[in-house]
């Protein structure tokens, strides 16, 4: 079975700082690590994916995280906070070891305030 | 945009009903996912069909019920509705499985459905 923990529901951070959003997951097979972000009342939008390349991973917006097998986390970090960051932020896994089987399991999100 | 769509998206019924969300995938992805958002119990799994076969299931309960037609379009049959069931459900898509770009979802807007 696989899980997703998001430590930190809220985190505040002031514009320019840096962003750290916590992710740890568990998981029996290699697991594909992603991270959504979700604006209010919008649907979710794909941030960044780990599919077992680069350990490195970049995503849109000036966002990236580090797949840690050690440690089992994929933190998503930004070296500075824009205000248009203000979102609610999830961290999902995805079990691929059944064919055609693809779905995600999420964290409980973790809601990113920018102070001004 | 994420090219998936859904409609209606807001929803407003009495408990008893019974009420039919409707999607749309994007253009070639055969992969439709069905999830549910509430406050308590977060972002959860639904349903998964491909190419008009079901192929996971998740935590759905089984007054609701799902169907992938041959144009890919899918719908979600929610009945006998009760307050709990108030949440916001999301629908997704995926390509067909290739290297590279396995378990990537698309989501659409949503539908916001009240339970009155």
């Amino acid at each position: 079975a696989q899980s997703v923990t998001q430590l930190g529901s809220h985190v505040s951070v002031s514009e320019g700082a840096l962003v750290l959003l916590r992710c740890n997951y568990s998981s029996s097979v290699p697991p594909y690590l992603f991270w959504y972000v979700q604006y209010p009342n919008q649907g979710l939008q794909l941030l960044l994916k780990y599919t077992s390349a680069a350990t490195l991973v970049k995503g849109i917006n000036g966002f990236e995280a580090e797949f840690k097998k050690s440690e089992t986390s994929f933190h998503l970090t930004k070296p500075s906070a824009h205000m248009s960051d203000a979102a609610e932020y999830f961290c999902a896994v995805s079990e691929t070891s059944n064919f055609g089987n693809e779905k995600l399991t999420f964290g409980t999100g973790t809601r990113l305030t920018i102070i001004p | 945009d994420s090219g998936v769509t859904q409609t209606p998206k807001h929803l407003i019924t009495a408990t008893g009903q019974r009420v039919t969300l409707r999607c749309s995938p994007r253009s070639g992805d055969l992969s439709v996912y069905w999830y549910q958002q509430s406050l308590d119990q977060g972002l959860q799994f639904l349903i998964q069909y491909y190419n008009g076969e079901e192929r996971a299931k998740g935590n759905i309960l089984e007054r609701f019920s799902a169907q992938q037609f041959p144009d890919l379009h899918s719908e979600l049959n929610l009945s006998s509705l009760e307050l709990g069931d108030s949440a916001l459900y999301f629908c997704a898509s995926s390509v067909h499985l290739t290297s590279g770009m396995r378990g990537e979802q698309f989501f659409g807007p949503g539908t916001r459905l009240t339970v009155l």
